[in-house]
């Protein structure tokens, strides 16, 4: 049974921190691990997204972290902004068609 | 382009009624999904399509169906609406293989009553 564990659940920082969320999985065909990002009203967009070949990712303020080993990898999101306030959920899928396996969500509220 | 775009956007139904989300884009993807997103949950996929003339189910298909008769549509049926199908349903699609990203549209809430 394919099983994605994200934490936290909720997320409060002031701006400028570092929030950090997590995605455990259990499935090794994994090979695509994104984060993607809800805001209220809206669908979920792709934020950034890695492949088990590397370890680290970084687009603009957003950083993926990946442990192939630990099978686990996590979002950092750098000088967090209250436009950041959104729902994050992990998403990873194997190759093929590309089913998302979605987390729980994370709910990240960043204040002025 | 307007990317994806669902219709309708909110709808009530009562028990045991039916009814067609819409789902259309015009990017050209050969690959569309179904999604429900129940509250404060993750998504779950319902059906996909890899292409025109074929569907196959997901994690959770019971009380759904799909056809894929167009490249551009991807409706879901609900037949003999249920409580338990009040939900959030995204649509969305991917161009293929070798291209990872999958684009959502605004989404249909349903409430079933």
């Amino acid at each position: 049974q394919q099983q994605v564990k994200q934490s936290p659940q909720s997320l409060i920082v002031q701006k400028g921190g570092i929030p950090i969320i997590n995605c455990a999985y259990e499935n090794t065909a994994f090979d695509y691990f994104p984060w993607y990002q809800q805001f209220p009203g809206k669908g979920p967009a792709l934020l950034i997204a890695i492949r088990p070949d590397v370890s680290e990712k970084k687009e603009g303020r957003f950083t993926i972290s990946f442990n192939k080993s630990a099978k686990q990898f996590s979002l950092h999101i750098m000088d967090s902004q209250p436009g950041d306030s959104a729902t994050y959920f992990c998403a990873p899928a194997g190759s093929g068609y590309n089913k998302l396996i979605f987390g729980a969500g994370t709910r990240l509220a960043v204040h002025p | 382009n307007a990317g994806v775009t669902q219709t309708p956007k909110f709808r009530i139904l009562k028990i045991g009624q039916s009814m067609t989300l819409q789902c259309a884009q015009d990017m050209n993807h050969n690959y569309m999904y179904w999604y429900r997103q129940d509250p404060g949950m993750g998504l779950k996929l319902i059906y996909y399509s890899v292409g025109a003339g074929i569907t196959d189910k997901g994690e959770v298909p019971n009380g759904y169906n799909v056809s894929r008769s167009t490249t551009e549509d991807f409706p879901l049926r609900l037949e003999l609406a249920a409580p338990s199908q009040t939900s959030v349903y995204f649509c969305a699609s991917r161009l293929g293989q070798g291209s990872y990203e999958q684009y959502f549209g605004p989404g249909t809430r349903l409430t079933v009553t």
